[in-house]
């Protein structure tokens, strides 16, 4: 079996500072998604990537850069952390079968 | 995009069978029904999906109604490790976007 990996778990910035988010995944699929997740509420599809150097703009890309430079890789960034933005980041990647697979999470805290 | 209406949340019993519910009204043909859950301070699991027929799985068994613009994931003998939010979506056309809505929490009581 494969497993996504984000990193940090926890992410502390200030705000106006760029932050990023890094996930890595070992399952060899092409399409990986970054979500945002509020407390109590659901998931919001910020970027999506269908294969390497691919960027799709999810609902919620204003304020986000993503990078795919590898099939393997994921990557988000805050442009400038606002204290708002304060939520927990899931990254996930998919099956042909549109299953998908998630990673645990990272929580984002602006000071 | 189509979209999915879910209960806020349902409260049951361990032991009993619970009946989540979830409204596909505007559903495409080509469309699937994915069901997820996600527990606290995770991301959210794979439950279950299908396309017209029934299915069933070791975890639930998805039931679609006939015209499609509805669907019921049903959980047999609930344990407390069954409480988490449960999220019904459809696949978007034959695209890469996949979007969650809040969910449906389901609470297990002992």
């Amino acid at each position: 079996g494969g497993i996504i990996t984000q990193t940090p778990k926890f992410l502390i910035g200030q705000e106006g500072q760029k932050l990023t988010l890094k996930c890595q995944q070992n399952f060899n699929h092409d399409t990986m998604y970054w979500y945002r997740q509020d407390s109590g509420k659901g998931l919001r599809l910020i970027y999506y990537s269908i294969t390497e150097n691919d960027l799709q703009k999810g609902d919620l890309s204003e304020g986000y850069d993503a990078s795919r430079e590898k099939k393997s890789s994921f990557s988000l960034t805050v442009t400038s952390a606002q204290k708002n933005e304060m939520a927990v980041f899931l990254c996930a990647s998919r099956t042909g079968g549109n299953t998908l697979y998630f990673g645990e999470g990272s929580r984002l805290i602006v000071v | 995009d189509a979209k999915t209406t879910q209960p806020d949340s349902m409260e049951s019993t361990e032991g009993e069978t619970v009946h989540l519910p979830c409204s596909h009204a505007t559903i495409s043909g080509n469309e699937y029904i994915y069901w997820y859950r996600q527990v606290p301070l995770q991301g959210p699991e794979y439950v279950t999906h299908g396309l017209q027929q029934n299915t069933t799985n070791s975890m639930a068994f998805l039931a679609i109604a006939s015209d499609r613009k509805s669907s019921t994931l049903i959980l047999p003998h609930v344990s407390l490790r069954d409480a988490a939010v449960y999220h019904c979506i459809l696949r978007v056309g034959t695209g890469s976007k996949l979007s969650f809505g809040k969910g449906a929490k389901l609470t297990v009581s002992p």
